[in-house]
C-alpha cells in the first residue's frame, strides 16, 4: 500500500528558532500534499495544501509566513515553523493522494511531534 | 467552506454491542466521504469510505450509511472489541481527483468496555 513518511517524529526546539518537517511519498508521486495540525484532543485543521512546482495554497488564519511549505519534487514536501513559538507545539501531519489513482483515498504520515520550549 | 459536525464526542459500548457515530456536513456539492481511525499519537487510518453515489457500504464489521438529502452519513461497528477503542474522526469533501481538502469532524472517542 501507499506509504508516507515524515521526519522528525519528535523535536523539540526552543523559542524564536526554525524547525524543518519533512513528508514523503514513498511508493507513489503526489502533486498536492496536505499540511494539518493536531492539538491534544482536538480535530484535524488542515493548514495548507502544498502544490509540486508552484506556492502553497493556505488556509484562512495561517500565517503563509511563518509556515513555509516547499513541494520541491512529486515525492516531498517540507514544512518550515519559523521563529516558532510555545504556542505552535502541536502534532503536524501530512498527506498525500496517489497520482493517477483512481481512489480519493489520502494517505497520511506519521506525524510530528513539535515542542517549543 | 464545508462544515462538519460529529456526534457523539465520546461513547462507551459494552464488548460485543454495536456503536454507532454520526456525522453532518453542510456543503451539498461534497460527495466523498471517509472515516479515519486514529489512536493515541498515531497517524489517522482510513476504515471505510463511501461515495455519493452509494447509500450504504459495508466491510466486515464496519459499515458506513449516507443520507444525501439530509446530508449526514453515520459509522457502524457491530460486535466491537477492545481493539476498536480509538478516536474517529468523520471527513468530506469535494472529490474531483484534483485538491481534495478534507474537512474533519470534531472526533469521537469511543471506549469499549470489556
Amino acid at each position: 500500500g501507499a506509504v508516507v513518511s515524515q521526519h522528525p517524529s519528535r523535536v523539540i526546539c526552543k523559542s524564536g528558532t526554525s524547525v524543518k518537517i519533512e513528508c514523503r511519498s514513498l511508493d507513489f508521486q503526489a502533486t498536492t500534499m496536505f499540511w494539518y495540525r493536531q492539538f491534544p484532543k482536538q480535530s484535524l485543521m488542515l493548514m495548507a495544501t502544498s502544490n509540486e512546482g508552484s506556492k502553497a495554497t493556505y488556509e484562512q488564519g495561517v500565517e503563509k509566513d511563518k509556515f513555509l511549505i516547499n513541494h520541491a519534487s512529486l515525492t516531498l514536501s517540507t514544512l518550515t515553523v519559523t521563529s516558532a513559538h510555545p504556542e505552535d507545539s502541536s502534532f503536524y501531519i501530512c498527506s498525500a493522494r496517489a497520482e493517477y489513482s483512481l481512489s480519493y483515498e489520502q494517505y497520511f504520515g506519521p506525524g510530528t511531534r513539535l515542542t517549543v520550549t | 467552506g464545508e462544515n462538519v459536525e460529529q456526534h457523539p464526542s465520546t461513547l462507551s459500548v459494552q464488548e460485543g454491542d454495536s456503536a454507532v457515530i454520526k456525522c453532518t456536513y453542510s456543503d451539498s456539492a461534497s460527495n466523498y466521504f471517509p472515516w479515519y481511525k486514529q489512536e493515541l499519537g498515531k497517524r489517522p487510518q482510513l476504515i471505510i469510505d463511501i461515495r455519493s453515489n452509494v447509500g450504504e457500504k459495508k466491510d466486515q464489521r464496519i459499515a458506513v450509511t449516507l443520507n444525501k438529502t439530509a446530508k449526514h452519513f453515520s459509522l457502524h461497528i457491530t460486535e466491537t472489541q477492545p481493539e476498536d477503542s480509538a478516536v474517529y474522526f468523520c471527513a468530506a469533501t469535494v472529490a474531483n481527483f484534483g485538491n481534495e481538502k478534507l474537512t474533519f469532524g470534531t472526533g469521537t472517542r469511543l471506549t469499549i468496555i470489556p
